[in-house]
C-alpha cells in the first residue's frame, strides 16, 4: 500500500497569514492527488484534484503543488471558515490511501 | 442538486451482519462509480470499496474482501454495502461517495458500531 504522510499534524495561525501544508508518498504517483477538508460533524469536501486543480467553487485562496512523491497544499490569506481539517489521497494504486490530516485553527 | 444519503447504521455484535444504503438524487447513479470510505478516529479515512457503474467491476480493501459485498440498484439510485462477519475495529463512520479516484460528493455519513 502507498503510505500518504502529512505534517504538520496541526498548525495555528493568524487571519491573514499563508499556510502549507505538506504531503509525501511512499512511492511516485505522478500527479493523482486530491485534497479534501473536513469540518467537524461533516463530510471530507474535494477541494484540489490532480495536485494543482481547483475544484469548481472553490475559493481562490486554496492551491495545491506538486508530483512524483512531494506535495503542498496552500491557504493563501487564512479565513475563519478554513478551520478545519485537510486530508491528501492517492489515485495512484489501490487501496487508495489517505494522509492522517493536519487540523488548522485560529490563533 | 446533489445529494447523497446513507442509512442503515447501528449497534450490531461482533461476528453480526449490518446492510448500509446509499440513496442519490439530483443526479443519476448509473452515471458514475461509486465508492465506500470509512473513518475511524483513531486509524482516520479508509477507503473500503468501489463499484463500477453498471457494477462489472468491484473491489475492496483487504481488511473486508470477503465479509463485505457492495452492489448498487441503478433504477433505483441506490448503492448498497453488505457486512458480514463484523468486528470491533470496523466500527466507524461509513460514507458513500462518487467516483472511484475522486471523491466529488459525499454522503453524511452513517455510524457502525460493533460492540457486544
Amino acid at each position: 500500500d502507498i503510505q500518504m504522510t502529512q505534517s504538520p499534524s496541526s498548525l495555528s495561525a493568524f487571519v491573514g497569514d499563508r499556510v502549507t501544508i505538506t504531503c509525501r508518498a511512499s512511492q511516485a504517483i505522478t500527479n493523482y492527488l486530491n485534497w479534501y477538508q473536513q469540518k467537524p460533524g461533516k463530510a471530507p469536501k474535494l477541494m484540489i484534484y490532480a495536485a494543482s486543480n481547483l475544484e469548481s467553487g472553490v475559493p481562490s485562496r486554496f492551491s495545491g503543488n506538486g508530483s512524483g512523491t512531494d506535495f503542498s497544499f496552500t491557504i493563501n490569506s487564512l479565513q475563519p471558515e478554513d478551520v478545519a481539517t485537510y486530508y491528501c489521497q492517492q489515485y495512484d494504486n489501490l487501496p487508495r490511501t489517505f494522509g492522517q490530516g493536519s487540523k488548522v485553527e485560529i490563533k | 442538486q446533489v445529494q447523497l444519503v446513507e442509512s442503515g447504521g447501528a449497534l450490531v455484535k461482533p461476528g453480526g451482519s449490518l446492510r448500509l444504503s446509499c440513496t442519490a438524487s439530483g443526479f443519476n447513479l448509473s452515471d458514475h462509480y461509486m465508492s465506500w470510505i470509512r473513518q475511524t478516529p483513531a486509524k482516520g479515512l479508509e477507503w473500503v470499496s468501489y463499484i463500477s457503474n453498471r457494477g462489472y467491476s468491484i473491489y475492496y480493501s483487504a481488511s473486508v474482501k470477503g465479509r463485505f459485498t457492495i452492489s448498487r440498484d441503478n433504477a433505483n439510485n441506490s448503492l448498497y454495502l453488505q457486512m458480514d462477519s463484523l468486528r470491533a475495529d470496523d466500527t466507524a463512520v461509513y460514507y458513500c461517495a462518487t467516483g472511484k479516484r475522486t471523491y466529488n460528493y459525499w454522503g453524511h455519513g452513517t455510524l457502525v458500531t460493533v460492540s457486544s
